[in-house]
């Protein structure tokens, strides 16, 4: 079964650039999830689609933080702009049951601000 | 609100050592609690537990809740170096969001 596919893994911008990231969760997965993980720290979760709606997006920052997930399936999340505090690892998320269970992360992508 | 908070935040063993790690959660609504093994990638599943008293084992790891002091143990005996990573806590809670503690990052010496 193939896993939770996230890119790109490693990205370098300056401040007040922006940035895209694409995550394609397990296929058959409703809920898909993006958290951020800021070094020594666990993640935080920022937005959560149920199939291509949002159940949660309360710790989004909407003035530069956006996500979408058209068709339900993959996913975008855009930082526009950028600043230094944005720097974190990126994971996305998804799984079969919605608000329980595992939930199955992929590798990360990896956001440096400079 | 609702928090998630592990300890300690680092340790430093060495092999064949006994861990314990400790996870107390404050989750309005809770459902379940899950351990995740974190190395430098995506954190990998451990256990899931939701009920209390039921010792789940894997190996050398396991696990048990306490739902009415409202934490949970995670032990791992005999470590192994491959066993240095970030040990994640998180749990179900209200909002249906999965919440993260800081994790703990075990080191095993040789």
């Amino acid at each position: 079964e193939a896993g939770v596919a996230q890119s790109p893994r490693y990205k370098i911008i300056e401040k007040r650039q922006s940035v895209a990231f694409w995550c394609n969760p397990i296929s058959g997965h409703a809920t898909l999830y993006w958290y951020q993980q800021i070094l020594g720290q666990g993640p935080k979760l920022l937005i959560q689609f149920q199939n291509n709606g949002v159940v949660d997006d309360s710790q989004l920052p909407k003035d530069r933080f956006s996500a979408e997930r058209l068709k339900g399936v993959d996913s975008t999340l855009k930082i526009q702009p950028a600043k230094l505090e944005d720097s974190a690892v990126y994971l996305c998320a998804s799984s079969l049951a919605f608000g329980h269970g595992e939930l199955f992360f992929g590798e990360g992508s990896r956001l440096t601000v400079l | 609100e609702d928090k998630v908070v592990q300890s300690p935040l680092s340790l430093v063993v060495h092999e064949g050592d006994t861990v314990t790690l400790n996870c107390s959660y404050e989750v309005t609504n809770f459902r379940s609690l899950l351990w995740y093994k974190q190395e430098k990638k995506a954190p990998t599943f451990l256990f899931m537990l939701t009920s209390s008293g039921i010792e789940k084992k894997s190996g050398r790891l396991s696990s048990i809740l306490d739902k009415k002091e409202l934490f949970s143990i995670l032990n791992i005996t005999a470590t192994q170096t491959g066993d240095s990573a970030v040990y994640l806590c998180a749990a179900w809670g209200n909002n249906n969001d999965m919440r993260f503690g800081a994790g703990t990052r075990l080191t095993v010496k040789p």
